[in-house]
């Protein structure tokens, strides 16, 4: 069975600490994407990965950056954590080229920064 | 510029109803839908998806409508089960965009014995 692994489920940070989000998947899938979830606001794009050491900025990259050394590994980095930063972050793999396999999440990371 | 709108917050239907969740987009790049559902603290799951190519997928008790010359899909699901409580979101990928897929803000609902 494929695998979206995030490092933790839960985390609590101190505003003003560097912050590392970690995603690992085995399926060999090209494309890597760091979602954050909010209620009323859905799921918005942060950055994503189309192979590695290749990254572009989603919707919402202020705050974030990315690395992404391994095609298996996706990191989230949160470079000085802000309360505006607690939220549930998702990281999501796909295959190019047959995307109709679907899109696999990963469990999440609840994420509180006080 | 929300590209894909779900209206509805939040839905609540009977067991054994239907329960009929919409979505609305704008993007006419747009060329394939899916629909996720997500119980609190955790992550999405797939339920189904449909090419631009179709108009209609189902998969047992799910079927997804696509009325692209509205740019409007709805997701319904027959009979609605209590474990079908969740929130639901649609989700949309534009060709050429590697990938990215693009969320409504998602529907709570909820099914009551």
């Amino acid at each position: 069975d494929v695998k979206v692994t995030q490092s933790s489920r839960y985390l609590v940070k101190r505003t003003g600490e560097k912050v590392f989000l970690e995603c690992v998947q085995d399926m060999d899938h090209e494309n890597m994407f760091w979602y954050r979830q909010d209620p009323g606001l859905g799921l918005r794009l942060i950055y994503f990965s189309y192979d590695v050491k290749m990254k572009e900025k989603g919707d919402i990259p202020e705050g974030y950056s990315v690395s992404r050394e391994k095609k298996e590994r996706f990191s989230l980095i949160l470079e000085s954590a802000s309360t505006n930063q607690t939220s549930m972050y998702l990281c999501v793999s796909t295959r190019q080229y047959l995307p109709n396999y679907g899109y696999t999440f990963g469990s999440g990371t609840r994420l509180t920064v006080v | 510029d929300q590209q894909v709108k779900q209206n509805s917050p939040s839905l609540s239907v009977q067991e054994g109803r239907i329960s009929i969740l919409n979505c609305d987009y704008t993007n006419s790049m747009f060329d394939y839908f899916l629909w996720y559902k997500k119980y609190p603290a955790e992550g999405p799951t797939f339920l189904i998806s449909i090419s631009s190519i179709k108009d209609k997928n189902e998969d047992g008790r799910f079927t997804v409508f696509l009325n692209k010359s509205a740019k409007h899909l709805s997701l319904h699901i027959v009979p609605s089960q209590p474990g079908d409580s969740a929130v639901y979101f649609c989700a949309a990928r534009a060709w050429g965009s590697n990938y990215k897929l693009t969320f409504g803000k998602g529907t709570l609902l909820t099914v009551n014995p």
